[in-house]
Parts: structure tokens; sequence; C-alpha cells
């Protein structure tokens, strides 16, 4: 059964930049798609983007462009997600997701705990 | 980019009721439109896929229909434990893409 253990807490002042570590554990990450979906205080799921660990391949909406950045060890079945210029209403809890299935895109049934993500001076 | 609008955006139900949700995809999506619960403090749980198919586990009370613009998902009987927020969302490969409804909160009276 696949898991997915996320990075601890981050708290970052504007303008710096956080990444997010997300370790796949009984599953090759190379057959997978990785999602990165994340949720502002009280609001509700926006999806970053997703990556294939296989080509390099990152889509994500144009909101996020030139300032995310997903990438993977395969050596250490682990995926990473850093997001730059960070600015307030960047706080929120960020989620690796994927699913098994198939390697597209599709649905996503297995998550990560979550990551928090405070930007604040 | 495709955009999905989610009504209501909160309701109010009582236990053993039928709770609809529906959601609109501003251009044709076939049936490519999944539903997520997400409690409180916990990552989202898919519960259908493919607008209509329920996922292995899921209790048989929750469903869903629908397909090119328009879909809804049902809860027939509603228990407390379905007390959460749900989404719609959409996918696509051509060009790769996903994009989530603003979310369903429901609430029990």
């Amino acid at each position: 059964q696949v898991h997915l253990v996320q990075s601890g807490a981050e708290v970052k002042k504007p303008g710096a930049s956080v990444k997010v570590s997300c370790k796949v554990a009984g599953h090759t990450l190379t057959e997978l798609i990785m999602h990165w979906v994340r949720q502002a205080p009280g609001k509700g799921l926006e999806w970053m983007g997703g990556f294939d660990p296989e080509d390099g391949e990152t889509n994500s909406p144009q909101k996020f462009q030139g300032r995310v950045i997903m990438a993977a060890d395969t050596s250490t079945g682990t995926a990473y997600m850093e997001l730059s210029s960070l600015r307030s209403e960047d706080t929120a809890v960020y989620y690796c997701a994927t699913t098994t299935v198939v390697a597209s895109y599709y649905y996503m049934d297995v998550w990560g705990e979550g990551t928090p993500v405070t930007v604040s001076s | 980019d495709i955009q999905m609008t989610q009504s209501p955006s909160s309701l109010s139900a009582s236990v053993g009721d039928r709770v609809t949700i529906t959601c609109q995809a501003s251009q044709d999506i076939n049936n490519y439109l999944n539903w997520y619960q997400q409690r409180p403090g916990k990552a989202p749980k898919l519960l259908i896929y493919d607008a209509s198919n329920l996922k292995i586990g899921v209790p048989s009370r929750f469903s869903g229909s629908g397909s090119g613009t328009d879909f809804t998902f049902t809860i027939s009987g509603l228990q407390p434990e379905d007390v959460a927020t749900y989404y719609c969302q959409q996918y696509d490969n051509l060009p790769p893409s996903i994009t989530f409804g603003q979310g369903t909160r429901l609430e029990i009276k």
C-alpha cells in the first residue's frame, strides 16, 4: 500500500522560498504523477501542478508558472515542490497527492498528511 | 482553462435527508469528473471517480451522475459522519490540467 510522508511545518518571511518534500513508500516514484494541492486557511483546494518524475515534465496553472519548481530524487523516492517569492497569500497547507492506478492526470486517491506553511514577517 | 462552478457553497440538512450538490463545467468535460470529501483537519478523500463510479470501500449512500457540463453528487440518507466539505474535480490530459470546484460545506441541522 502506498503512503506519502511529507516534511514538517515551515515558517517563512515574505520574499523567501519554501521547499516541501514528499517521500513515497510502497511504490516506485517514476510510475506516478505527483500532484501538489494547497489549501489556504478556511478556503478550498487549489491545484498547483503535476510532475512526472520519469521525464521531469511539470504542468501547472499559469498562476504558478515561474514561481513553482517541482522535482524528484528517484534514488530516495522523494518528490519536492519549491515555491519562491512567498507572500502572505501563500500561507496554506500544502499536500502532495497521487494515484497508482495510472500515470496520468486522473484522480488522487493517495494523499500526504499536509505541510503547513506560514508566511509572516 | 476549464472553470468548475459548484453549488451550493454550504448547506444544512437533517440526518436521513437526501442531499444534492451540483457542479457545472465551463465546457464539455465528458465524464472526467471526480468527487472528494474533506473532513476538518484532514486530507481529502476520493469518493466518486469518472462522474458515477463509487470508489471501493465508500458507502453506497454516496452516488454521482452527469456528463458533459452538468454533474450531480448525492448522499441518500445523510449520516452524522458525513459532515464535511465536498469538492468536485475535473481532469484533462490534453493538455494536462486539474481544476477543483469551490467546495460545499455540509452541516447537520
